[in-house]
């Protein structure tokens, strides 16, 4: 298709678990980004990739998040031992390029993850 | 750093009467500044923009928000909503010198009632 995907849409697992988000972004866009939605929280940036790069990796919440791109294409968040605290609606987005407030974000409609 | 304020949580209203969704922000540096939709179970639409120029910026399906630079706000509002307007709204800033990172207000859930 067209947009972002992202997969899979939901996401049940026992705590403790290891678990992989994928995103596909729009073809041509180079810069990747992950965003998490929870309750808590609201909308949350975790970390952005512009190629196979990524600069910024602050908002990753703990050591137990990683997340890596390949081919400049796809991309997969880990969450290794996830705990209860860890479920949420992960969002990824995908744009031109960044840098450039003119090149707007597109987002994916998510992975919705539950950590029992 | 930067931060963003939706002082209303949910906003009901009538169809086809105005409604205006307050979002006001704190920045030190100069920022663009952004409103998104969300439609259940759906991830986020970009509603419209502000980049530079005219404060007054229009999407293409009756929405209008006005950069007010004083104030620090950047209000959205529409003359008359739609049953179909019923979803969550957000607000968003970035930085203009390193724009990346979204940041987003808490949210405004609009419930267009019949």
């Amino acid at each position: 298709g067209a947009g972002v995907s992202q997969s899979p849409s939901n996401k049940v697992t026992e705590k403790g678990k290891d678990v992989e988000l994928r995103c596909d972004p729009i073809s041509g866009h180079t810069a990747l980004y992950w965003y998490r939605q929870s309750l808590g929280q609201g909308l949350e940036f975790l970390i952005y990739f512009q190629g196979n790069s990524a600069p910024d990796k602050s908002g990753l919440p703990s050591d137990r998040f990683s997340a890596e791109r390949t081919g400049g294409s796809v991309s997969t968040l880990t969450i290794q031992r996830t705990q209860q605290e860890d479920s949420a609606v992960y969002l990824c987005a995908s744009s031109l390029r960044v840098g450039q407030g003119n090149q707007p974000q597109h987002f994916g409609d998510g992975t919705r993850l539950s950590i029992l | 750093a930067q931060s963003v304020t939706q002082l209303d949580s949910q906003v009901p209203v009538f169809e086809e009467a105005p409604v205006e969704l307050r979002c006001n922000y704190s920045s030190s540096v100069s920022v663009y500044l952004f409103w998104y939709v969300q439609y259940p179970n759906q991830g986020l639409q970009l509603l419209l923009k502000y980049l530079s120029g005219s404060t007054l910026v229009e999407s293409i399906n009756g929405f209008e928000a006005e950069f007010n630079k004083s104030q620090t706000s950047f209000h959205l509002r529409k003359p008359s909503v739609h049953i179909s307007d019923t979803a969550e709204y957000f607000c968003a800033v970035t930085r203009m010198d390193s724009s990346y990172k979204l940041i987003f207000g808490s949210g405004t859930r609009l419930l267009v009632r019949p």
